[in-house]
């Protein structure tokens, strides 16, 4: 049974591009979360989806920012038009129960 | 609004002396806590959970955790520390609300094991 995977482990954007970043969780598990970890701050929530919904997004960003888990195909954390403070390392994890999370091994977004 | 800290950004212990990393939070209700543990580029890994029943968890790698209700805390514990054991460990929260809710994390205590 794969762990969560996210992709891609690196990407690299300049300023205004668009980063999409992919989950995909373990198998059997409906339950996904986002998760942004800065230096020294470690991890701040973001938005917590179950299929094809969102249930809290209170970690969101106002603008910029938007999640989905669709039916089929992995869960998309998107950035429109990336600055400088969109560096950081996302993290995405799933669950069965909404119990124990299983963590992905991260997507480093760097912004030139 | 639930919360978590970690009053140490640190904790140094020589190799086969105990260590313990501290946690107390805030939650509405009853509480669900967990410890997660983070290796250098790596994801987080599940390490113990405290969801009900005794108030002294056992988890992997040899790592307990005490819940204590009247302290609001939930510190974690290694009777003999090994240099493996450095790394980011995370205290985490969840109050049952009956609904799905997410989970809260501290800042972080990094632990560093030394010969």
């Amino acid at each position: 049974n794969a762990g969560v995977m996210q992709n891609p482990r690196h990407l690299v954007r300049r300023r205004g591009q668009e980063a999409r970043l992919r989950c995909s969780p373990m198998k059997g598990h409906s339950h996904v979360y986002w998760y942004r970890q800065l230096p020294e701050e470690g991890l701040k929530f973001m938005v917590y989806l179950q299929k094809e919904n969102i249930i809290d997004e209170s970690g969101m960003p106002k603008e910029r920012f938007s999640a989905e888990f669709p039916k089929e195909g992995p869960s998309i954390l998107r950035i429109q038009q990336v600055v400088r403070g969109d560096s950081a390392a996302y993290f995405c994890a799933s669950s069965r129960t909404n119990e124990k999370l299983f963590f992905g091994s991260g997507t480093q977004l760097s912004v030139l | 609004a639930q919360s978590v800290a970690q009053p140490e950004d640190q904790v140094n212990v020589a190799e086969g002396n105990p260590l313990t990393v501290k946690c107390t939070y805030s939650v509405s209700g009853n509480p669900y806590l967990f410890w997660y543990v983070q290796y250098p580029n790596r994801g987080l890994q599940f390490l113990l959970k405290y969801i009900t029943g005794d108030n002294l968890v056992k988890g992997s790698y040899g790592f307990e955790a005490e819940f204590n209700k009247s302290q609001t805390s939930f510190h974690l514990k290694k009777p003999s520390a090994l240099v493996s054991d450095s790394a980011l460990y995370f205290c985490a929260v969840r109050g049952y609300t009956g609904t799905a809710s997410k989970l809260t994390f501290g800042t972080g205590t990094r632990l560093q094991v030394t010969l």
